[in-house]
């Protein structure tokens, strides 16, 4: 079966730096997603990765290892904004999104 | 510009009642899709539609009828509600499969 897994939630301090990790196990690839959820809102997209390496984009950043089936997404510098659940979702060989059940950030002053 | 917008908001139905959410989008996009979302458990694909008068079945189609008959919109009707059916739904819809997708506000549904 396809599977992602990740931390249900942690915590972390305002201006502190958290990785979240990502690893998966899916019918084939063909990318790997990060999504931001606020509570009662949408998802909305942080990054997208398709091959290996870091994605920067201001102070988030994400990381692929596909031979490890394994991603992080690491935010630096957090701000209380930054209280969201992370999505971590691949894509399979149909080039359908398989989704992670979430991990709830939670950020303390 | 509006994105997707999911119509309604919030709904509370009964055991056996049926009920459409419509979703419309206004990017010209492609590719839609309806989710599910319940606690603990990530977004389940109910159906989606790959252009206007296409629909195809996702993870968890039993139960939901959708169609596309305008490119901009894409309705999940819902023949006799269930409380299993209980859950936030979120159309999404992007330009490319491999793109991104965009997601519109959510329907909490609650089914009694």
């Amino acid at each position: 079966g396809q599977n992602i897994d990740q931390p249900t939630e942690m915590t972390a301090t305002e201006g502190a730096i958290v990785q979240i990790n990502c690893t998966y196990q899916t019918s084939g690839f063909n990318g790997l997603f990060w999504y931001q959820q606020h509570a009662g809102e949408a998802p909305t997209f942080l990054s997208y990765n398709v091959l290996d390496g870091l994605e920067e984009k201001g102070r988030f950043s994400s990381f692929l290892s596909r031979s490890k089936g394994y991603s992080y997404l690491l935010l630096k510098e957090l701000q209380m904004k930054d209280s969201a659940s992370y999505l971590c979702a691949v894509m399979d060989s149909n080039y359908q999104l398989i989704w992670g059940a979430g991990t709830k950030l939670i950020i303390k002053p | 510009n509006a994105g997707v917008t999911q119509t309604p908001k919030f709904r509370v139905l009964k055991t056996g009642q049926s009920m459409t959410l419509l979703c419309a989008q206004d990017m010209n996009h492609e590719y839609m899709y309806w989710y599910r979302q319940d606690p603990g458990m990530g977004l389940r694909l109910i159906h989606y539609s790959v252009g206007e008068g296409t629909t195809a079945k996702g993870e968890v189609p039993d139960g939901y009828n959708v169609s596309r008959l305008k490119k901009q919109n894409f309705l999940l009707g819902l023949e006799s509600a269930a409380p299993s059916q209980t859950s936030v739904y979120f159309c999404a819809s992007n330009v490319d499969i491999t793109q991104p997708q965009h997601f519109g506000d959510g329907t909490r549904l609650s089914i009694l």
